[in-house]
């Protein structure tokens, strides 16, 4: 699986759209890019994922470049329920054979703030 | 999305003791569950891969002894912690990808289980 980059953290004022950046330069073809976060204390949550184009859901927007080495997930209207720690994942997705485990790194925290 | 669920949610014990954590899919059957542990400010990191109706395959520095895995069955993996020592607090967290998912193979997580040990 490649390598992602992620800054630290971040913070954004509530009702603003929060962009968290992933670099992942080295990310091969049949790669997916995930999103994941995990609020304090609670199991990690899937957040949204894709492969080459844009993806949107109730949660998130997933804009991922045209050279697809970085990706940017945004909510599009931060609330303190938000504040998270955000991981973005690249992996390869198979829809047979055994499941295989994701790979956290640091992650980003982000703090909604008030 | 697929419900995993986790219990206890959070148990304390005295060192010595064993204490037993269930991680269940709710509405899907996982041949696989990943159980992953967390110590304060830092990431998960896997323990080991829980296969139905066979040996759990565990990562490298992770006691197989020490930390028991049973995956009995399609909806139910149980991890053991034996003989728990207060450096075996931490909080304890199962995943499992829903089969249905199709290409996306997408996880899910349970809420975890913090335990600590006296």
């Amino acid at each position: 699986d490649a390598k992602t980059t992620q800054p630290p953290s971040m913070d954004c004022a509530e009702g603003r759209a929060a962009n968290l950046p992933c670099n992942h330069s080295t990310i091969s073809g049949n790669e997916y890019v995930y999103w994941y976060r995990q609020i304090h204390s609670q199991g990690p949550q899937y957040i949204i994922h894709g492969l080459k184009n844009n993806e949107t859901n109730e949660m998130a927007s997933l804009i991922i470049t045209e050279d697809r080495k970085s990706s940017t997930l945004i909510l599009p209207h931060a609330t303190l329920r938000d504040t998270a720690v955000y991981y973005c994942i690249v992996r390869v997705a198979r829809s047979s054979g055994s499941a295989r485990q994701l790979t956290f790194g640091s992650g980003t925290q982000l703090t909604v703030l008030p | 999305g697929a419900v995993v669920s986790q219990h206890p949610s959070r148990v304390i014990c005295k060192s010595g003791t064993s204490v037993k954590i269930e991680c269940r899919s709710l509405d899907f059957q996982a041949t696989t569950m990943f159980w992953y542990r967390q110590f304060p400010k830092k990431s998960l990191m896997l323990m080991a891969t829980s296969n139905e109706g066979s040996k759990a395959t565990y990562e490298q520095g992770v006691e197989k002894d020490k930390f028991l895995i049973n995956h009995a069955s399609l909806t139910l993996s149980t991890l053991t912690v034996t003989s728990a020592h207060p450096e075996d607090s931490s909080f304890y967290i199962c995943s499992a990808r829903d089969p249905l998912a199709g290409v996306s193979d997408t996880q899910y997580f349970g809420p975890g289980t913090r335990l600590t040990v006296l």
